[in-house]
């Protein structure tokens, strides 16, 4: 089994851009399939990138994921950040069978 | 539009069983694996495995699902009411949670809608 390893916080101001990075331990990054999950205090997740940079309706175009082989890493980038943005983020991908989680990135807009 | 509740918060000790539902609507229920996904009091998102509700069958694997809850956790479903449920036994205070479903997207890897979240509080 493979880990995702995601930076504990970061924090940027508003209308400024941020990225997630979202590194696979073993495995190539691009095997499978890397989503986003965005969760606020007290809330469900609710999915902001699917299959690696597919944004599900509804989700802001500010919102985009990508990989990168060479580092063999996932991120999210989200642009013109707003306030409404600050909340917990969360990469996933799976294996055979099973899902992993990446540990999670605080996000704060400030 | 497509629903996933669950059922309310529980309160349990230790070496009990729980059992939570998750009733669906809006969707063929059959068409989409359903997931279980918990979290402790502010820890991340940790998943438990899923059930194919068209045939019943489950997966309860993950890397550290040895050591967290496999054999202790049962996921099984009632088509005629669109539910599935999650019946996590032999509880430890460190199974305190909340315990989310989460229903499989276009393919079982993803999931595109999450139920609200139960409360299972370990407590003696």
């Amino acid at each position: 089994n493979f880990m995702l390893t995601q930076p504990h916080s970061v924090s940027e101001s508003p209308g400024k851009t941020v990225t997630i990075s979202c590194t696979r331990s073993s495995g190539s990054i691009a095997s499978n399939y890397v989503q986003w999950y965005q969760q606020r205090p007290g809330s469900a997740p609710t999915t902001v990138i699917c299959d690696d940079n597919q944004r599900p309706s509804g989700v802001p175009d500010r919102f985009s994921g990508s990989i990168d082989s060479s580092s063999n890493s996932a991120s999210l980038a989200i642009s013109g950040l707003k306030t409404e943005d600050e909340a917990d983020y969360y990469c996933q991908s799976y294996d055979s069978s099973n899902w992993v989680f990446g540990g999670g990135t605080k996000l704060t807009v400030l | 539009q497509v629903q996933l509740v669950q059922s309310g918060a529980e309160v349990k000790k230790p070496g009990a069983s729980v059992k939570v539902s998750c009733k669906t609507s809006g969707y063929t229920f059959t068409g989409h694996y359903i997931h279980w996904v918990r979290q402790a009091p502010g820890q991340g998102l940790e998943w438990m495995g899923w059930i194919n509700p068209n045939s019943g069958g489950t997966n309860y694997g993950g890397t550290n699902s040895v050591q967290n809850f496999q054999g202790r956790v049962t996921m099984t479903r009632d088509t005629s009411i669109s539910t599935v449920y999650m019946e996590l036994s032999r509880l430890k205070y460190d199974d305190t949670a909340v315990y989310f479903c989460a229903r499989g997207g276009s393919g079982w890897y993803q999931s595109d809608y999450w139920g609200q979240g139960t409360l299972v509080t370990v407590s003696s």
